[in-house]
């Protein structure tokens, strides 16, 4: 298995242009989420999608957008990058069948420069 | 805001002694669990603890969760180099879909 990937590893964007962050997961989980991770902090949670089909904010949701493709793809997107959106960001994703008080699996990251 | 409050931002040690983390949050748990990040990389689980546990062990990690006190504890004991990394607390709250409030992270070293 290779867990969680995601698409690209690093990106250097100019202001106002958009992306897309891809996110893919083998472990048929149905909980995905999009955090971003700020030098010196914690994860803040950008949007999340507890099953496919569903998809709700987060903490900081302002000027993103995403898409829950299938049961294995979760992707994020920026459609006007500012610089405050400067950041890396992880995808994750939970088995939340059942109630399970289970770990979140992250991805290695994608690592987002905006000029 | 986020939920995790960790303490200290930052703590060097030498190789072989104890490391302690805290951990604080500000409403009813469901579980809080700890995770590591490797500079660079993803985070990584660590260990998980519900909130009816007071404590759990996982080979020389120990966890303590006071939830009258709304803190939890990381104890890494005779640590080693391979321990320097960053270490964040993780909240989920009692009521709601399951996401996770992360803290701000200690920063450990371990020097050799």
């Amino acid at each position: 298995n290779a867990g969680v990937t995601q698409t690209p590893k690093f990106q250097v964007l100019k202001t106002g242009q958009s992306m897309t962050l891809q996110c893919a997961q083998d472990m048929n989980h149905n909980s995905m989420y999009w955090y971003r991770q700020d030098p010196g902090m914690g994860l803040r949670l950008i949007y999340y999608s507890a099953s496919e089909g569903t998809t709700d904010k987060g903490e900081v949701p302002n000027g993103y957008n995403v898409s829950r493709l299938n049961k294995r793809e979760f992707s994020l997107r920026l459609e006007s990058a500012a610089p405050s959106q400067t950041s890396v960001y992880f995808c994750a994703s939970i088995d939340a069948s059942g109630g399970a008080h289970n770990e979140q699996f992250f991805g290695p990251g994608t690592r987002l420069t905006v000029l | 805001s986020q939920q995790g409050e960790e303490d200290p931002q930052a703590l060097s040690i030498q190789e072989g002694e104890n490391a302690t983390m805290n951990c604080s949050y500000k409403t009813s748990i469901n579980n809080l669990q700890w995770y590591r990040q490797n500079s660079g990389r993803g985070l990584v689980h660590l260990i998980l603890i519900r909130s009816n546990e007071r404590e759990k062990h996982s080979g020389r990690l120990r966890v303590t969760l006071d939830t009258s006190k709304k803190s939890s504890s990381l104890l890494i004991t005779a640590s080693r180099a391979a321990d320097t990394a960053s270490y964040f607390c993780a909240a989920r709250p009692f009521q709601g879909a399951q996401k996770l409030v992360f803290g701000q992270g200690t920063r450990l070293t371990i020097n050799p």
